[in-house]
């Protein structure tokens, strides 16, 4: 079955730069998409379709991808934006896949 | 507002059944695909399933295949998830998502709890 590959911790200070990424063989042909999920909370979609920011998402989050690995950006991350992120895409079949997850530590 | 309420959850012994329900509001449910997600407890998120906005075509995790049944009803704007022979690793939250229209949700429920224990 299709896996999406994530780092499971990246760890920046307040006001670096945390760039978090997910890899799979077929990201050339899909999107990715990412979710930031705070604890006890439900998931929110920070990044779809490789780049673009749904509205309310703050400007220092960014995606991209190239070739088999997206990248999610935190430019400048900031306390509030540690959370588990989780990057997502379908495979040829139509069905979803998550990648597993990878816990963002700002302090 | 998008709302996507949840019910239906609880505590089940191995190799019993349940049925999930999501009630929808806010949007107009029979134009959109919907989903089924899980997270175990500590663990992260697993796409469970997927149905067309029209249920002409439903989608499952290879975890999930051939004891789990995604189905809608559009005159009442709720999706269900009929699960059977469950098993001690299917418990977790179960989310409930609206999908965009390109394969990936843009709004979540707030989660239903299953716990599969004898």
């Amino acid at each position: 079955s299709y896996e999406l590959t994530q780092p499971p911790s990246v760890s920046v200070s307040p006001g670096q730069t945390a760039r978090i990424t997910c890899s799979g063989d077929a990201l050339p042909k899909k999107y990715a998409y990412w979710y930031q999920q705070k604890s006890g909370q439900a998931p929110v979609l920070v990044i779809y379709e490789d780049s673009k920011r749904p509205s309310g998402i703050p400007e220092r989050f960014s995606g991209s991808s190239s070739g088999t690995m997206a990248t999610l950006t935190i430019s400048g991350a900031q306390v509030e934006d540690e959370a588990d992120y989780y990057c997502y895409s379908t495979d040829s079949s139509g069905r979803g896949v998550f990648g597993g997850g990878t816990k963002l530590t700002v302090l | 507002q998008v709302q996507l309420v949840e019910s239906g959850g609880g505590v089940v012994q191995p190799g019993g059944s349940l049925r999930l329900s999501c009630a929808a509001s806010g949007f107009t449910f029979s134009s959109y695909g919907m989903h089924w997600v899980r997270q175990a407890p500590g663990k992260g998120l697993e796409w469970v399933a997927f149905i067309r906005y029209d249920g002409s075509n439903k989608y499952y995790a290879d975890s999930v295949k051939g004891r789990f049944t995604i189905s809608r009803d559009n005159s009442k704007n709720t999706l269900y998830l009929q699960m059977n022979s469950l098993r001690a690793e299917d418990t977790a939250v179960y989310y409930c998502a609206k999908d965009q229209g390109g394969g990936y949700v843009d709004y979540w429920g707030q989660g239903t709890l299953v716990t599969v224990s004898s």
